[in-house]
């Protein structure tokens, strides 16, 4: 099947700083791929579409400019979380589209401490 | 109405036994239906693909009514390790582009 890889899968950093996360589709080409961030015992929320070779697409009170995303390849999509706050801390799950099915990496957990 | 619905549960049902949860969909544009189970802490994996009536893969079925605008997913013969959330996910042609919009989840605890 589709296989998409996260990294890091936890990374703990300090307020004010950057982090950034990638996601790779190992085994197919993605032209689309998804950032969700899901906080505990609720569901994902989708907070952009990435596509490659564009600028991606923010859902609505996502705050573009503190998450940037780069699509640079139809293999990897970059989230950069900028000044982190503790209230960023979260899942953050990327995803990987193909044909019609998401596949899904296995997600960053992020502390901003 | 919200786009895409499920009861969030949790179903807490015996080994063995069946069990099916609904999901409902307000848009009758939406084109194509997935459910993924999520276990605790982890990503969702998806479970089925559903584009046309329905879809059955070993102990699992899934069936679209279209016309009620809601999906199913029949579990039978539950396993103890089929106890996670399952989420619905309805694509939704948008602007263009297609959307794909999550249900909250519903969880199902199989119990021993």
């Amino acid at each position: 099947g589709a296989v998409v890889s996260q990294h890091p899968s936890w990374v703990i950093c300090k307020s004010g700083t950057s982090v950034k996360i990638e996601c790779r589709s190992l085994d197919f080409q993605a032209t689309t791929m998804f950032w969700y961030r899901q906080f505990p015992k609720q569901s994902l929320m989708l907070m952009a579409t990435s596509n490659e070779g564009s600028k991606a697409t923010y859902e609505q009170g996502v705050e573009k400019d503190k998450f940037l995303i780069n699509h640079a390849s139809l293999t990897l999509s970059t989230l950069t979380v900028t000044s982190a706050h503790p209230e960023d801390s979260s899942f953050y799950i990327c995803s990987a589209l193909f044909g019609y099915e998401q596949y899904f990496g296995p997600g960053t957990r992020l502390t901003v401490t | 109405r919200k786009e895409v619905e499920q009861d969030p549960g949790p179903f807490n049902v015996p080994e063995g036994a069946t069990v099916a949860f609904n999901c409902t969909y307000s848009n009758s544009a939406s084109q194509s239906f997935f459910w993924y189970r999520q276990d605790c802490r982890k990503e969702p994996k998806l479970l089925m693909s559903v584009y046309s009536s329905g879809n059955e893969d070993g102990r699992f079925t899934a069936q679209l009514n279209r016309a009620s605008q809601y999906i199913s997913l029949l579990i039978r013969d539950s396993k103890l390790s089929d106890s996670a959330t399952y989420l619905c996910v309805v694509n939704i042609p948008t602007s263009g582009t297609y959307k794909y919009i999550f249900g909250t989840g519903t969880r199902l605890k199989v119990l021993a």
